[in-house]
């Protein structure tokens, strides 16, 4: 069975950093890996997508990166602001989403 | 863009109310649509897909006769919570696929909803 796991599950920050966010799963047989956020109490916003056949897909300040060999994705988000504070989850799909526990984001002013 | 309505966002009720939660695509149909449960401070776990037209397939541990689903149509499944009770309280959140994506494209998720049994 496929298991995500995220480090660290909490990082806090003061405004301004970079900072990268890890992502590792067992199973390397899946069709994409998708980085979500997640705000207290709220659904999932999607931030980035990457297929199986990407290694890295980039949004305005962020930019992910995918070793499908390694099992492991990084989330890079640079510049951070207060407003990025949230939990992110990242969930690699294969036959269905399995999603990691979370890294919950604190950006301090 | 897709979006994915889930209602309502918030329930509160008694123990042994059965509480109904609505999950709709707006601008695609959905043959499958996906529930998820999430417990504080936890990920998301998958408890059942559901399937236009046809039975739900539960995940291992997820009672079906206490999680009913139903899909009967192409923008609509709904979740059913049967005589709930606090260790119920949770929560759900619903994605939808479109059906003119494959299946390597990416789901819509909806807002969730936090069920509180008293």
């Amino acid at each position: 069975k496929q298991e995500v796991t995220q480090i660290p599950a909490a990082l806090s920050v003061p405004e301004g950093e970079n900072l990268v966010l890890n992502c590792s799963f067992t199973d390397s047989a899946i069709y994409n890996l998708q980085w979500f956020r997640q705000d207290p109490g709220k659904g999932l916003t999607s931030l980035l997508l990457i297929q199986s056949s990407q290694r890295e897909q980039t949004s305005g300040r962020l930019n992910a990166s995918l070793d499908k060999s390694s099992g492991r994705s990084t989330l890079y988000i640079a510049a951070s602001q207060p407003g990025d504070s949230a939990t992110y989850l990242c969930a690699v799909y294969g036959n269905q989403f399995y999603f990691g526990t979370g890294t919950s984001l604190t950006v301090i002013p | 863009g897709a979006v994915v309505s889930q209602h309502p966002s918030r329930v509160i009720c008694k123990s042994g109310t059965s509480v109904k939660i609505e999950c709709r695509s707006l601008d695609f149909q959905a043959t499958t649509m996906f529930w998820y449960r999430q417990f504080p401070k936890q990920s998301l776990m998958l408890m059942a897909t559901s399937n236009e037209g046809s039975k739900a397939t539960y995940e291992q541990g997820v009672e079906k006769d206490k999680f009913l689903i139903n899909h009967a149509s192409l923008t609509l499944s709904t979740l059913t919570v049967t005589s709930a009770h606090p260790e119920d309280s949770s929560f759900y959140i619903c994605s939808a696929r479109d059906r003119n994506r494959g299946s390597n494209q990416p789901q819509h998720f909806g807002d969730g909803t936090r069920l509180s049994i008293l």
